[in-house]
Parts: structure tokens; sequence; C-alpha cells
């Protein structure tokens, strides 16, 4: 079946700018993650998602980022008015969710570049 | 502050030799550990996964090894080929969900 899938897989942007990032988790999969992963360095967690529950945010660096899930399914990440330390690989997960269920299916990521 | 980290940043082994790539953690209250591996520009693949009630697990040409006392994880990688070269990551989990991540080892195989 179809893996999770994140758009896009490039992004370059300005200093300052908005940018969205999107993912798609496996279909039916209740927990979404949010991870970042700069270069040569382990992932690091954001926020993360499970069913129709308050987000954990805890791992967010800034309230210039921020996430929505809509209809329990497709994630969005916004990073409002970046920053170069933003540039990294953004890596979205999902798992089946519920106790025990701690797999998690990764996607290919999107390289933000911020000039 | 909790951490999970990996002995060597870069191992290199030949083909056909079997592999061992370790893994410390800190926090005793971890419960589930999980190796991954990443390929250049993909995002990471699971690979093999172990509860802490157990000591060994195995899979296809991988084994995990957990020792609890000291706090210490292994993936070995059994007779290593060529596809096998990637960044390996040990995670643990601690919390019910998100997954802590160490820094990564570099895995080259040459011929």
């Amino acid at each position: 079946g179809a893996g999770v899938s994140q758009s896009p897989s490039n992004k370059v942007t300005e200093k300052g700018k908005d940018v969205e990032l999107r993912c798609d988790p496996i279909s039916g999969h209740t927990a979404l993650y949010w991870y970042r992963q700069s270069l040569g360095q382990g992932l690091e967690f954001l926020i993360y998602f499970q069913g129709n529950s308050a987000p954990d945010k805890s791992g967010l660096p800034s309230d210039r980022f921020s996430a929505e899930r809509t209809g329990g399914s497709v994630s969005t990440l916004t990073i409002q008015r970046t920053q170069q330390e933003d540039s990294a690989v953004y890596l979205c997960a999902s798992s089946r969710g519920g106790a025990g269920s701690y797999e998690q299916y990764f996607g290919p990521g999107t390289r933000l570049t911020v000039t | 502050g909790e951490s999970v980290g990996l002995h060597l940043p870069t191992l290199s082994v030949q083909e056909g030799d079997n592999s061992i790539i370790n893994c410390a953690y800190s926090n005793s209250a971890s419960d589930y550990f999980i190796w991954y591996k990443q390929e250049s520009g993909k995002g990471p693949q699971f690979i093999i996964d172990i509860r802490s009630n157990m000591d060994k697990r195995q899979g296809q040409r991988v084994t995990v090894l957990l020792n609890k006392t000291v706090k210490h994880l292994s993936l070995q990688i059994a007779a290593t080929q060529p596809g096998d070269s990637a960044v390996y990551f040990c995670a643990e989990n601690n919390s019910g969900y998100a997954l802590n991540f160490g820094k990564g080892t570099s895995l080259l195989v040459t011929p």
C-alpha cells in the first residue's frame, strides 16, 4: 500500500517568507508526527497528533512554527517568517496509534532551504 | 538531561563481514527501542525494534541486543552487503509517542 507522502520534496525560500509543508499519512493511521533533521544530525521531535486529541506541541522551537491536521488525515506544518536556521529536512511519520503502537513510518521528507 | 547517543559516528566494514553498531541511552524508564536505516535523500526506514522486557531479538540478517544494566543497545548486521551502506539511528520511547533519536552512525561497506 501507499506509504507516507510529503510535498514538496524540496523548497527554497527567502528569509522572512512563510512556507507550508504537507504530509499525507498512511491511510488508517491515527497518529502523526513531525520531526526536523538538520545536516548530519539526528531527528528532532516537533509535534504529535493523535486522533482528535489536542496535539503535543512541546517540540516546536518557536511560535513561528505551527501545524494542523485536518479530518484526522492530512497535516500541514507552517513556518512563518522563515530564518536561515530553519533550513533542514522536515520529516513526517505516522503510526497506527494506540497503546503499544510505537512503530513509526516515515515519509521521504521536505528539504527546506532558507536563503 | 536524558539522551540517546551513539559510540561511533562512522563505521567501515568489508562486504561479507558482520557489522555492530552501538548505542547508549540514559533514560532507565525507556521501554521501547527501535533501529532505523536512512539512505541518502530518503526518510528513515524501520529495521527492527525491541521492548525492554527482552534482551535479544532477531530479524532477517539483523539482531538487536539490549543490555538494561548498562543501558546499551546494539545492532548486529550479518554478512554486510553494499546495500547496507546508510546511516543507522537508534531511538527510544518512554512517553508513549515521540521517539528520541540519537545522532546516527554512518555505515560504509567496502568491496
